[in-house]
């Protein structure tokens, strides 16, 4: 089993869509949840941390739920330039980052 | 502010051949990571350095990667000799909180590496 499971993609949606990423986490003891954007041929790049109250950075909202070791991600009104790969990260002690294989999200006009 | 940079962008070597790739962190950031992403498969962490000394090696996949960081400063990564399923994008981050889980790792773009 993996570490960190994702939905597997491609997820195409029409622009101002909602779209909803799921990923769930094998590592009860995992202390610091993220969400990584990476766009083709480039380095993955922090979109946002992930904190069991849930938390929202204008369209993205991230919710954590350590009892079922799930993390999700939400995407509203879905523009062209969210197009990329999005991956699900679980850091454990001492800054480890371990990866999902990330899905990913093509956004149509 | 400069950030991660990786060296070489590409290398193309064949089999049994060196070689090395560099990692220069952003200035002041006392961790360092190495990760790598083969084809299909998931970014997967190979070492972490804490300034000059390995923290975690435990993701190193054998005895023909090498890692250093002499100085604590830019970080070497050498492969020798190089087989085919080394094949891959490898990543370099940093970040600046010592031993920090939460802190935000800057990532470098990457050198991909191909063994022929």
């Amino acid at each position: 089993r993996k570490e960190v499971e994702q939905d597997p993609g491609p997820f195409n949606v029409p622009e101002g869509a909602t779209v909803a990423f799921n990923c769930t986490y094998s590592n009860s003891a995992s202390q610091s949840f993220f969400w990584y954007r990476q766009d083709c041929r480039k380095e993955p790049k922090l979109l946002m941390s992930v904190y069991s109250s849930g938390n929202e950075d204008g369209r993205f909202t991230a919710q954590l739920n350590r009892a079922s070791q799930y993390i999700s991600l939400l995407i509203r009104d879905s523009k062209l330039s969210d197009s990329a790969t999005y991956l699900c990260v679980v850091a454990e002690a001492g800054g480890k980052l371990i990866f999902g294989q990330g899905t990913e999200l093509s956004v149509k006009p | 502010e400069a950030g991660v940079t990786q060296f070489p962008s590409h290398s193309v070597i064949e089999k049994g051949q060196t070689v090395t790739l560099r990692c220069d962190p952003i200035s002041g950031h006392d961790n360092l990571y190495w990760y790598r992403r083969v084809m299909g498969k998931e970014i997967k962490f190979l070492l972490h350095f804490v300034k000059e000394s390995k923290q975690d090696e435990s993701g190193m996949p054998n005895n023909r990667f090498l890692a250093e960081r002499t100085g604590g400063t830019y970080s070497t990564l050498k492969v020798q000799p190089a087989e085919l399923e080394d094949s891959g994008v490898y990543f370099c981050a940093s970040s600046q909180d010592l031993g920090a889980s939460g802190a935000e790792l800057f990532f470098g773009s990457g050198t991909q590496l191909s063994v022929l």
